[in-house]
């Protein structure tokens, strides 16, 4: 799989827009960037994916590189139910038997 | 609600025992995932299967099995429990196997072995 890299921890201020970079320089032509969050106590919850373009849905948006060797989630206004763990995770399409791997993630700090 | 449910949501049992945790999928999703999430491993994939077919092994334990029935329910058994199985366990389900969809996650197990 290929793998991908995150800072450790961000803190945000709550309203304030909160900017999550992901590396992945390895990226292959048929891998989905997906961004998944956990918070505390609770299972992972799906946020976003994409592939080549842009995308936007009601919980963030996700900015790809044109290269797509790194990938940008934005949550556009950070609240305190925002504060969770990120996962930035590749999955190859083609891939026999596809799985999600999670990597160590990066934990966000929303401060009031 | 995610639609995924997971039954039970806390299982306390003994060191060399056996435990089978129920996963019921999304209405319409034919993928089902199963990862453990212990304290110091974070989330670890086990297993995926597919419509009934198994597809991916992870990290699993050979004392670990599971399988999808043709309602796609999935049932994942433990035995011969070990202390360091104590865990969360966490199922998820996809539409499709591939990497075109995301998954939604059940709220999990809490598996305690005593």
């Amino acid at each position: 799989d290929a793998k991908t890299t995150q800072p450790n921890s961000m803190e945000s201020n709550e309203e304030e827009p909160v900017h999550l970079p992901c590396n992945h320089s390895t990226i292959s032509g048929t891998d989905y960037i997906h961004w998944y969050r956990q918070l505390p106590s609770q299972g992972p919850e799906y946020v976003i994916h994409g592939l080549t373009s842009n995308v936007n849905n009601r919980m963030a948006s996700l900015a790809i590189a044109e290269d797509r060797k790194s990938s940008t989630l934005i949550l556009h206004r950070a609240t305190l139910r925002d504060a969770a763990v990120y996962y930035c995770i590749l999955r190859d399409v083609f891939a026999a038997g596809n799985k999600l791997t999670f990597g160590g993630g990066t934990r966000v700090l929303v401060k009031p | 609600d995610s639609g995924v449910t997971q039954t039970p949501k806390h299982l306390i049992t003994a060191t060399g025992q056996r435990v089978t945790l129920r996963c019921s999928p999304r209405s319409g999703d034919l993928s089902v995932y199963w990862y453990q999430q212990s304290l110091d491993q974070g989330l670890q994939f086990l297993i995926q299967y597919y419509n009934g077919e198994e597809r991916a092994k992870g990290n699993i334990l050979e004392r670990f099995s599971a399988q999808q029935f043709p309602d796609l329910h999935s049932e994942l058994n433990l035995s011969s429990l070990e202390l360091g199985d104590s865990a969360l366990y966490f199922c998820a389900s996809s539409a499709r196997s591939g990497g075109q969809d995301g998954y939604t996650f059940g709220s999990g197990t809490r598996l305690t072995v005593v």
